[in-house]
């Protein structure tokens, strides 16, 4: 299967600070990739597509303001969650396709904690 | 859109028993039927998946039946390890996702195999 690696793996912040996610692709080039938040004991729900080249296009009920995606490269999206609160505490985990394909690799996730 | 039900959500089996999880999805449309093995703390990894075109895959232990008149697919492990010990998602792609492989995923069911 395909290698997609994320960093940091676990992050603490404080209240009002952003935090900035990396998701690389690293032995394919991925156009598209997939950011989801994942609650403890709950199932996968996705947040945002992230387009290389274009903006990213955000599932309803997901605030684009408070979390930006960039794609900058074919191999990079980043996830940044601004101004974070205690209640954006989540597990975040991104995925990407290969090319016109549905299966979806992941990467290990980022657990984010705000105190 | 895409609706994705899985059950049982909890699966409790002893060593060297069978565990079967079974889905149903909505979108009499949708082609593509992927299983995913979470362990805790780690993001989900692609264990076995099936198309449209076929009603079952077999890879070693793990197999998926799929029924498309019913709309529902099956992942059966034979043979359970302890170390098959994990949650399990299914999931499916919405048809109408804006030109990208999204896929809607299943509530999720934790496996526990008991030596």
């Amino acid at each position: 299967g395909a290698v997609v690696s994320q960093h940091p793996s676990w992050v603490i912040c404080k209240s009002g600070t952003s935090v900035k996610i990396e998701c690389r692709s690293l032995d394919f080039q991925a156009t598209t990739m997939f950011w989801y938040r994942q609650f403890p004991k709950q199932s996968l729900m996705l947040m945002a597509t992230s387009n290389e080249g274009s903006k990213a296009t955000y599932e309803q009920g997901v605030e684009k303001d408070k979390f930006l995606i960039n794609h900058a490269s074919l191999t990079l999206s980043t996830l940044t969650v601004t101004s974070a609160h205690p209640e954006d505490s989540s597990f975040y985990i991104c995925s990407a396709p290969r090319q016109d394909s549905y299966e979806q690799y992941f990467g290990p996730g980022t657990r984010l904690t705000v105190t | 859109g895409e609706n994705v039900e899985q059950h049982p959500s909890t699966l409790s089996v002893q060593e060297g028993d069978s565990a079967v999880i079974k889905c149903t999805y909505s979108d009499s449309a949708s082609n593509y039927f992927p299983w995913y093995k979470q362990e805790l703390g780690k993001g989900p990894q692609l264990i076995i998946d099936i198309r449209s075109n076929v009603g079952e895959k077999k890879d070693q232990r793990i197999a998926v039946t799929l029924n498309k008149t019913a709309k529902h697919f099956s992942l059966h492990i034979t043979e359970t390890q302890p170390e098959d010990s994990a949650v399990y998602f299914c999931a499916a792609p919405p048809m109408f996702s804006g030109g990208y492989n999204k896929l809607i995923f299943g509530a999720g069911t934790r496996l526990a195999v008991h030596p």
